[in-house]
């Protein structure tokens, strides 16, 4: 099983609907963080969370809401979802304590807002 | 502001050695991370430098020079499964030392 685990994997969406991306994490991090990756513009970060209720934002949170209701828990709420959301999602923790502190990404979320 | 550089497209030949540049500016500078991401999938890491110099590992090799603000990717004996994006990402010296990615090389290994 994968230690990072995003769902759903793939989800097609109307614009106005509200949608909720999950990611859970077996590693015991307690950094979590949420990307978008969108062609010829790389890995932008939306929101990350260093513990349980602690929530920042990233580089381009606008749209979008994050829970983390547990360590092993950061979800991504797009509100009023919009075509320009379109994009593919990824989650990932990291953890301070370790050497080399590299974040570890769950397998992402493709989604199509139409 | 961070600002990251990396060619968007490479060619490289079955069997021989690739150079993957990384020119980066960051508020502040806390080490250089090296991805690999094959099309669709999640990116997986392959080498940190904090330090100046080369590191090793296995047919993969990365370099740091931070009074430069260069790094490099070196593939060798290149196979038909590296053919990926690969990501330099850079984190911050900042309170939250996140991560900061250039926008990816896709590296092409040709017959």
């Amino acid at each position: 099983d994968a230690d990072v685990t995003q769902t759903p994997r793939n989800r097609i969406t109307k614009t106005g609907k509200r949608i909720m991306l999950e990611c859970s994490q077996t590693k015991g991090h307690d950094r979590m963080y949420w990307y978008r990756q969108d062609p010829g513009l790389g890995l932008r970060l939306i929101y990350y969370s260093f513990d349980v209720k602690d929530i920042n934002k990233g580089e381009i949170s606008d749209g979008y809401s994050v829970s983390r209701q547990a360590q092993a828990k950061f979800s991504l709420s797009l509100e009023s979802a919009i075509p320009n959301q379109t994009a593919l999602y990824f989650c990932a923790t990291s953890d301070p304590t370790g050497g080399d502190t590299e974040a570890f990404f769950g397998q992402g979320t493709r989604l199509t807002v139409v | 502001g961070q600002n990251i550089d990396q060619p968007t497209e490479m060619t490289a030949t079955e069997g021989a050695i690739v150079q993957i540049n990384c020119t980066y500016q960051t508020s502040g500078f806390n080490g250089l991370f090296w991805y690999q991401q094959h099309a669709g999938e999640a990116p997986t890491f392959l080498s940190y430098n904090v330090l100046d110099g080369l590191e090793e590992k296995g047919r993969f090799s990365s370099f740091l020079s931070r009074s430069k603000g260069y790094s490099y990717l070196l593939l060798k004996e290149l196979q038909m499964k590296d053919s990926a994006s690969y990501l330099c990402a850079v984190r911050a010296a900042t309170g939250a030392n996140n991560l900061f990615f250039g926008t990816g090389t896709r590296l092409t290994v040709i017959p």
